[in-house]
């Protein structure tokens, strides 16, 4: 079972509202993960995060933005929402020393009107 | 850029046959990658890994090969199952590069 949670598991917004999605993990990591995956594509990075107060872009650019003020907690928001945002986004996390598989939650589905 | 990539996007397996997933990879540095599986509607799941120092590990039916010459690695998935179908993602240890689109494998009955 997955320890990497995250709410919701649809959305289906209208445009310009502000969202935020959520993703919460119980394995102590510190280091957090953001992807967007379309469809039968292949995963972006688009937000991580190496541990409280430190968040970084990905190589994707998005319009999103994140925030890390607790361990356990990596949430990510979109202030106006848009038809080019609907996407599935992925919540990852690693701990442990040195290198270590990804732990993903089971994605929220984002669509856009 | 350095990124991972996989041969072939889909692979067809008749029930109890083996399967074969390939993955090329760019940076040579790499020394740490992972397979993933991910089924419809759920995120990836880790299946093995493996480090630069080993050329072969094995795990419940699944084994994976690591060819650093090449810079190739592959998945081998002893008598597949209708529950393997998936997609599967090969990645490499900076997790800040993107994944490539996976290989969906559809197991035939």
């Amino acid at each position: 079972e997955a320890d990497i949670y995250q709410t919701p598991r649809y959305l289906v917004i209208g445009t310009g509202k502000k969202i935020t999605l959520e993703c919460s993990q119980t394995m102590g990591h510190d280091k957090m993960y953001w992807y967007q995956q379309d469809p039968g594509m292949e995963l972006h990075l688009i937000h991580y995060s190496y541990g409280v107060n430190s968040t970084e872009k990905g190589d994707l650019s998005s319009e999103s933005t994140v925030s890390r003020i607790r361990t356990e907690h990596f949430p990510l928001t979109l202030e106006s929402a848009r038809p080019s945002h609907t996407s599935q986004y992925l919540c990852a996390s690693s701990g442990g020393p040195g290198t270590s598989p990804l732990h993903f939650g089971n994605g929220t589905r984002l669509t856009v009107t | 850029g350095e990124s991972v990539g996989l041969h072939l996007p889909t692979l067809s397996v008749q029930e109890g046959d083996n399967s074969i997933i390939n993955c090329a990879y760019s940076n040579s540095a790499s020394d740490y990658f992972i397979w993933y599986k991910q089924e419809s509607g759920k995120g990836p799941q880790f299946i093995i890994d493996i480090r630069s120092n080993m050329d072969k590990r094995q795990g419940q039916r699944v084994t994976v090969l690591l060819n650093k010459t090449v810079k190739h690695l592959s998945l081998q998935i002893a008598a597949t199952q209708p529950g393997d179908s998936a997609v599967y993602f090969c990645a490499e240890n900076d997790y800040k590069l993107s994944f490539g689109a996976g290989t969906t494998v559809t197991v035939r009955a």
